[in-house]
C-alpha cells in the first residue's frame, strides 16, 4: 500500500525566512497530494493541494512542487510569519480512482521565531 | 470553520466501555472519512462511507464500527475500549464528483481518553 515519508520532523526558522518541507510517496498510482496545517486543538486545515497533472502550484506565500518521476513533493513557505507556526502534514491519495482516502506523513512541527 | 461538525469534543471513559462519536459532513458532501490521530501513529485512515455505503476500509479494529445514515451524518462506534484507543478521532467529508479527487475537509475532532 501507499507509504508517505515526511522530513524534517521539526523545523525552526527566523521570521521572514523560507521554510521547506519534503515528502516522498511509494505508490505511483497516487494522483492527489494535499498539504494540511494543524494548529493546537484544531483539526487539519487544507492549505494547498496539487494533482499529478501539474508540477507546481502557488498560492500567495505558499507553493507546492511535485516530481512524479522521483515520487516526491515539497511545500515551500516564503516570508514566514509567527502565525505560520503549526504542524504541517503532507498526504497522498490511495490510488487514483477518485475520492479515495489519504495516507499522511508523520508531520513537521514548524516554529517561526520572531 | 470547515463546515464539518463533530460531537462530543471531549470524551473520558473507562476501559471496556463503548462510545459513539458523531459527525455531520459539510452540506452536499456525500463522502465521510474517519481518521485516528495518535502521537505514535500519526493520522491514520479508519473507514470511508459514501452516500450510506461503506466505500473503503483502512486500519480499523474489529472492535470499531461505523455507519452513515440517510441524512448523511455518520457515527463511529468504539467498543471494548482499551487504553491504547485514547486518541483524537477526526471526521472528514468531500463531495463525490464523477471523477477526480476532491478536497477532504476535516472537522475539529473528538478527543477520547480511556482510563
Amino acid at each position: 500500500g501507499e507509504n508517505v515519508e515526511q522530513h524534517p520532523s521539526t523545523l525552526s526558522v527566523q521570521e521572514g525566512d523560507s521554510a521547506v518541507i519534503k515528502c516522498t510517496y511509494s505508490d505511483s498510482a497516487s494522483n492527489y497530494f494535499p498539504w494540511y496545517k494543524q494548529e493546537l486543538g484544531k483539526g487539519p486545515q487544507l492549505i494547498i493541494d496539487i494533482r499529478s497533472n501539474v508540477g507546481e502550484k502557488k498560492d500567495q506565500r505558499i507553493a507546492v512542487t511535485l516530481n512524479k518521476t522521483a515520487k516526491h513533493f515539497s511545500l515551500h513557505i516564503t516570508e514566514t510569519q509567527p502565525e505560520d507556526s503549526a504542524v504541517y502534514f503532507c498526504a497522498a491519495s490511495i490510488g487514483h480512482s477518485g475520492n479515495t482516502p489519504l495516507v499522511f506523513g508523520k508531520g513537521t512541527r514548524l516554529s517561526v521565531i520572531a | 470553520d470547515s463546515g464539518v461538525t463533530q460531537t462530543p469534543k471531549h470524551l473520558i471513559t473507562a476501559t471496556g466501555q463503548r462510545v459513539t462519536l458523531r459527525c455531520s459532513p459539510r452540506s452536499g458532501d456525500l463522502s465521510v472519512y474517519w481518521y485516528q490521530q495518535s502521537l505514535d501513529q500519526g493520522l491514520q485512515f479508519l473507514i470511508q462511507y459514501y452516500n450510506g455505503e461503506e466505500r473503503a476500509k483502512g486500519n480499523i479494529l474489529e472492535r470499531f464500527s461505523a455507519q452513515q445514515f440517510p441524512d448523511l451524518h455518520s457515527e463511529l462506534n468504539l467498543s471494548s475500549l482499551e487504553l491504547g484507543d485514547s486518541a483524537l478521532y477526526f471526521c472528514a467529508s468531500s463531495v463525490a464528483p464523477a471523477g477526480g479527487q476532491e478536497t477532504q475537509y476535516f472537522g475539529p475532532g473528538t478527543r477520547l481518553l480511556v482510563l
